[in-house]
């Protein structure tokens, strides 16, 4: 079946724009996790959306970062006012369900790099 | 805090030969430990897993290892392949708590001809 998709793959904006960033999870998967992955580094949680719960948003970096997930599939991050700081590859996963119905694996999808200039 | 490093960010091994990555966590609740490759380009994808009433768990190729004693882990990687070079990452977490999978910075593994 299909994985997770992450668009766009690349995105180029410059410092002081608005980007959005679009994860499609597998489908039926409850929960849904955003990171940011800078280069040579390992993944920072951003925020993480399990079902109709309130998300766990203790990642996000700053009050420019924001996310939401639609009908419980589709999320799209946003970040306002990007920084050059805020360049990475951010990166999408889901899960069947969440740590607290015991699953733990993470699908990843592909990443966007997000340049900032 | 917590924090789950590696102790090599780069390895490099002969085709053939067997590959031993390590990974060092410092939280003794966390209960559950992943090993995920990351090649160039790509999101990380699930290699293995171990949950802290286990210490040693293989899949095909792969051995995990966990040291509850010392909080370390390792992979093992039998008859390390071309394909086998990426980025190897471990994660762990605690059950019962609202965080999520802390990774590692990840290990460079590169196989030589």
């Amino acid at each position: 079946g299909a994985g997770v998709s992450q668009s766009p793959s690349n995105k180029v904006t410059e410092k002081g724009k608005d980007v959005e960033l679009r994860c499609d999870p597998i489908s039926g998967h409850t929960a849904l996790y955003w990171y940011r992955q800078s280069l040579g580094q390992g993944l920072e949680f951003l925020i993480y959306f399990q079902g109709n719960s309130a998300p766990d948003k203790s990642g996000l970096p700053s009050d420019r970062f924001s996310a939401e997930r639609t009908g419980g599939s589709v999320s799209t991050l946003t970040i306002q006012r990007t920084q050059q700081e805020d360049s990475a590859v951010y990166l999408c996963a889901s899960s069947p369900r969440g740590p607290g119905q015991g699953s733990y694996e993470q699908y990843f999808g592909p990443g966007t790099r997000l340049t900032v200039t | 805090g917590e924090s789950v490093g590696l102790h090599l960010p780069t390895l490099s091994v002969q085709e053939g030969d067997n590959s031993i990555i390590n990974c060092a966590y410092s939280n003794s609740a966390s209960d559950y430990f992943i090993w995920y490759k990351q090649e160039s380009g790509k999101g990380p994808q699930f290699i293995i897993d171990i949950r802290s009433n286990m210490d040693k768990r293989q899949g095909q190729r792969v051995t995990v290892l966990l040291n509850k004693t010392v909080k370390h882990l390792s992979l093992q990687i039998a008859a390390t392949q071309p394909g086998d070079s990426a980025v190897y990452f471990c994660a762990d977490f605690t059950s019962g708590s609202a965080r999520q999978l802390t990774f590692g910075s990840g290990t460079q593994l590169t196989v030589l001809p």
